[in-house]
């Protein structure tokens, strides 16, 4: 089985654009959360998706927003760009997203955006 | 303010060395999951603790509730096992998601 694949792997962009990110969980995979890492530093959450709505989000400006499609593939969005957007940016899928419960995320590869 | 704190930052070991990582954290928790992340970015789950202790080959993994506090110990290391151990809590609630920690980067050195 494949697993979670993200698109693209790099990507530049320049102050005030918008991009978009894309990430394929393991099939069967219902959650799908977004994470940003900053150089140097922990992956911090960014959102939680389960069957296409958003079970949790974190401590991030309403400039993200994401979204879960019915293939349970997910999308994340950033608007109007900071150089302090910068990071790799990881997608990670479960079955359920019942962390809690003892379920594991399997981390795709990550999308490095540098934005200049 | 829920926080997680891994120790040391920076761990260089030689070939066959005994070698733990520490992970603290603020609160009570609902899990504690212990990651390997290479150059480049891959990251990849090694454990899921919610109590006790498990063992794959040859990494073993601790959590004490009462101290919150969780272990990782990687016997007879090898230069293969260089890379960052992330440990990340869940604390459950309305946010539902992981805090992580910054890393401990471990080089093991033949």
């Amino acid at each position: 089985d494949a697993g979670v694949t993200q698109s693209p792997t790099h990507l530049i962009k320049t102050r005030g654009q918008h991009v978009t990110l894309r990430c394929s969980p393991i099939s069967g995979h219902k959650s799908v959360s977004w994470y940003q890492q900053v150089l140097g530093q922990g992956p911090q959450f960014i959102f939680q998706y389960y069957e296409k709505e958003e079970r949790g989000r974190g401590n991030f400006p309403d400039r993200f927003s994401a979204r879960q499609f019915p293939n349970y593939s997910s999308e994340l969005n950033v608007n109007a760009l900071l150089l302090g957007d910068s990071a790799l940016y990881l997608c990670a899928s479960s079955r359920t997203g019942a962390l809690a419960g003892g379920e594991t995320q399997y981390f795709g590869p990550g999308t490095r955006l540098l934005v200049l | 303010k829920n926080e997680v704190e891994q120790s040391p930052q920076n761990l260089t070991a030689q070939e066959g060395e005994f070698i733990t990582i520490n992970c603290s954290y603020s609160v009570g928790i609902s899990a504690l999951h212990w990651l390997q992340q290479h150059p480049g970015g891959g990251i990849v789950s090694l454990f899921m603790l919610s109590s006790g202790k498990k063992k794959h080959g040859r990494l073993i993994a601790t959590i004490n509730i009462q101290e919150k506090h969780s272990s990782l110990h990687i016997t007879a290391s090898h230069p293969r096992d260089s890379a960052v151990y992330i440990c990340a809590a869940y604390y459950g609630g309305s946010q539902g998601n992981l805090i992580f920690g910054k890393g401990t980067k471990l080089s093991v050195k033949p």
